[in-house]
């Protein structure tokens, strides 16, 4: 069966440097997303993607982030420069359209640990 | 405020036991109400989805109800087995909204021998 994947499951780095968190979508899916859980917290909507660009983010996603499709398979969060505050579970996850009864299907997200 | 509030927070039921989860949204207008479950560590996984005609859906052990009316939502799960354990969320979706779903903050169920 078909399923998101995303690396690293586990990304620890210093405050203030790079990082960029790597999804692979169902390959048939047109809609990308990215969410974050902070520990002990509610999963948070961060942006939409489709058609190489974004559809909608929230007021987490401010200049810090940004997402890209670089080859058509990939799909990347990058976040510039990490704070404390981003420590969380970051999940990817795809849908093949928009629509009512459109299922997301998740990843199993990326740990991030930010020291 | 679009939001969705989740009870019990937490709750442990032996194994073989059914359980009721509650769930009431103020996420308006309401497009679709969705029950996941997300085992530890990892991502959700889609149980069911209900717009705001459909007022049951079952899957398998699980049957979820919808009253939209009054917002509330249940998640039924009936003869509960150990692998049952994890964290049920219930999620809505806002006509309009995309496909950005709001989530609540869930109830961590706990299947015991």
């Amino acid at each position: 069966e078909p399923e998101v994947t995303q690396t690293p499951s586990h990304q620890v780095t210093q405050m203030g440097q790079e990082v960029i968190l790597r999804c692979v979508p169902i390959s048939n899916h047109l809609y990308f997303y990215w969410y974050r859980q902070i520990l002990g917290q509610k999963v948070e909507f961060l942006v939409s993607f489709y058609n190489n660009e974004i559809s909608e983010k929230s007021e987490i996603f401010d200049d810090q982030f940004s997402v890209e499709r670089p080859d058509g398979s990939n799909f990347t969060l990058k976040i510039r420069s990490t704070k404390l505050e981003d420590s969380a579970m970051y999940f990817c996850a795809s849908s093949e359209e928009q629509g009512t009864h459109n299922e997301q299907f998740f990843g199993p997200g990326t740990r991030l640990t930010v020291l | 405020k679009n939001q969705v509030e989740q009870s019990p927070q937490s709750l442990i039921i032996l194994e073989g036991k059914n359980c009721t989860l509650q769930c009431n949204y103020t996420v308006s207008p309401f497009s679709n109400l969705r029950w996941y479950k997300q085992d530890t560590g990892r991502g959700p996984v889609s149980l069911t989805i209900m717009t705001f005609s459909e007022n049951t859906k079952s899957n398998g052990r699980y049957t979820a109800t919808l009253d939209a009316d009054t917002k509330q939502s249940s998640l039924h799960i009936t003869a509960s087995q150990l692998s049952d354990s994890a964290s049920y969320i219930c999620v809505v979706t806002r006509t309009g909204g995309g496909n950005k779903l709001t989530f609540g903050t869930g109830t961590q169920l706990k299947v015991e021998l």
